[in-house]
């Protein structure tokens, strides 16, 4: 089984339509990542959470917001969704040393 | 603020070719160097790593060094083969600049295609 999952792997939705993506890990990991890929720009963070009592704001979390639930799952919503905001999205866990484990991505189209 | 800057792809190489990925960053502190593929499809898978100057880091016959006087972390290896097209990034992570492991900070990509 995956160490790092996430659903759907794929969903298209309308403008305006709020959409939560969900990541759940097994690997026993505190801390845990959002990030969205573009073509052409790489990863950029969205959110990490160091525990379930902290959450922090990455490079790019406008537009978005995290929930997390527990050790093993951190959830990123889009409140209202834009055609910008098509995109790959993964999500990762990692050490202490920040090497970092990803999931298998979740390509959202908003229309 | 940190950076990595990585060569423009794609690049194309016959099989059993030798290949160099360039791989430059800047960053505030003392980082950790990493290099991830993405094979179509699927997620980043971590390659290789290394959290020192002067480190080599190696997997699946690919090797990079850590080197603090040029800010370099070229990938290479000496013979590639059809199966490692894909996409590959090169990462830092500084977590002794502002106190936190505040995630990777990505190039761009290359994109490796191996022709038979």
């Amino acid at each position: 089984d995956a160490d790092v999952t996430q659903t759907p792997r794929n969903r298209i939705t309308k403008t305006g339509k709020r959409i939560m993506l969900e990541c759940s890990q097994t690997k026993g990991h505190d801390r845990m990542y959002w990030y969205r890929q573009d073509p052409g720009l790489g990863l950029r963070l969205i959110y990490y959470s160091f525990d379930v009592k902290d959450i922090n704001k990455g490079e790019i979390s406008d537009g978005y917001s995290v929930s997390r639930q527990a050790q093993a799952k951190f959830s990123l919503s889009l409140e209202s969704a834009i055609p910008n905001q098509t995109a790959l999205y993964f999500c990762a866990t990692s050490t202490q040393r920040n090497e970092q484990f990803f999931g298998p991505g979740t390509r959202l189209t908003v229309l | 603020g940190n950076s990595v800057t990585q060569m423009e792809g794609p690049v194309t190489l016959s099989e059993e070719a030798f290949l160099t990925i360039n791989c430059t960053y800047t960053a505030t502190g003392y980082p950790s160097l990493f290099w991830y593929v993405q094979y179509p499809g699927e997620g980043l898978q971590l390659l290789l790593k290394a959290t020192k100057a002067d480190d080599k880091g190696s997997n699946k016959g690919f090797e990079a060094t850590y080197r603090k006087e040029t800010t370099s972390f070229h990938l290479e290896k000496g013979s590639v083969q059809v199966s490692d097209s894909a996409v590959y990034f090169c990462a830092l992570s500084d977590l002794y600049s502002g106190g936190g492991a505040d995630g990777l900070t990505f190039g761009k990509g290359t994109h490796l295609i191996i022709q038979p």
